[in-house]
């Protein structure tokens, strides 16, 4: 079973800044199989990126993704005051199977 | 497009069946290949509880795979899941989705789930 570590637990950053997301997988996960997802309060998860790197439909430019192996990132390269937000990476793997990481808060000051 | 509306008791006694549905509109639930449930709980975050297909076919997260059934209801559009001997452990917010492909594209709004006497 793949273990996804997320960090930090909490970033705290000001409009305009550019913030740095990790995700760490306990074994290699392939590309195709890791996503990420912004949850607001009260709100189900939208997924922002798939394969890695792929915007999903809708997804603003600023958002991007990149990693491989047993190491990903999502960059918010500059943060708008709607961003803040909890973001959760997930990977598959077989059998089938999805994980979550425990994800990371982002507040915008 | 595609919108996923679920429904259920908000309460279910300890040692009962949790039984949730999943409304699917906007389009037909043969258009699509896999569909999964998935659970939240501050307690254990976001758990991918397990998925179905459009045939019928499942995988189950195998911590909870004794204890889950899921059917899929062409006729009607409906996904229904079914988890036996609840504790509170269970007490969660559940979600429905659609697989876009290895991740959930289309989520529904959750139901929430308290496991009490």
């Amino acid at each position: 079973e793949i273990v996804l570590t997320q960090s930090p637990g909490t970033l705290s950053l000001s409009p305009g800044e550019r913030a740095t997301l990790s995700c760490r997988a306990s074994q290699a996960v392939s590309s195709s199989y890791l996503a990420w997802y912004q949850q607001k309060p009260g709100q189900a998860p939208r997924v922002l990126i798939y394969g890695a790197s792929s915007r999903a439909t809708g997804i603003p430019d600023r958002f991007s993704g990149s990693g491989s192996g047993t190491d990903f990132t999502l960059t918010i390269s500059a943060l708008e005051p709607e961003d803040s937000a909890v973001y959760y990476c997930e990977s598959f793997d077989k059998p089938p199977r999805y994980t979550f990481g425990q994800g990371t808060k982002l507040e915008i000051k | 497009q595609v919108q996923l509306q679920e429904s259920g008791p908000g309460l279910v006694k300890p040692s009962g069946t949790l039984s949730l549905t999943c409304a699917v509109s906007g389009g037909s639930i043969s258009s699509y290949d896999w569909w999964s449930w998935v659970r939240q709980s501050p307690e254990k975050g976001l758990e991918w509880i397990g998925q179905i297909s459009r045939r019928g076919s499942t995988d189950y997260n195998p911590s909870l795979r004794s204890r889950i059934t899921m059917s899929i209801d062409k006729s009607r559009n409906l996904l229904s899941l079914r988890l036996g001997s609840v504790t509170a452990a269970d007490t969660a917010v559940y979600y429905c989705a659609r697989h876009g492909g290895f991740f959930q594209d289309v989520w529904g709004q959750g139901t929430t789930v308290i496991v009490s006497s």
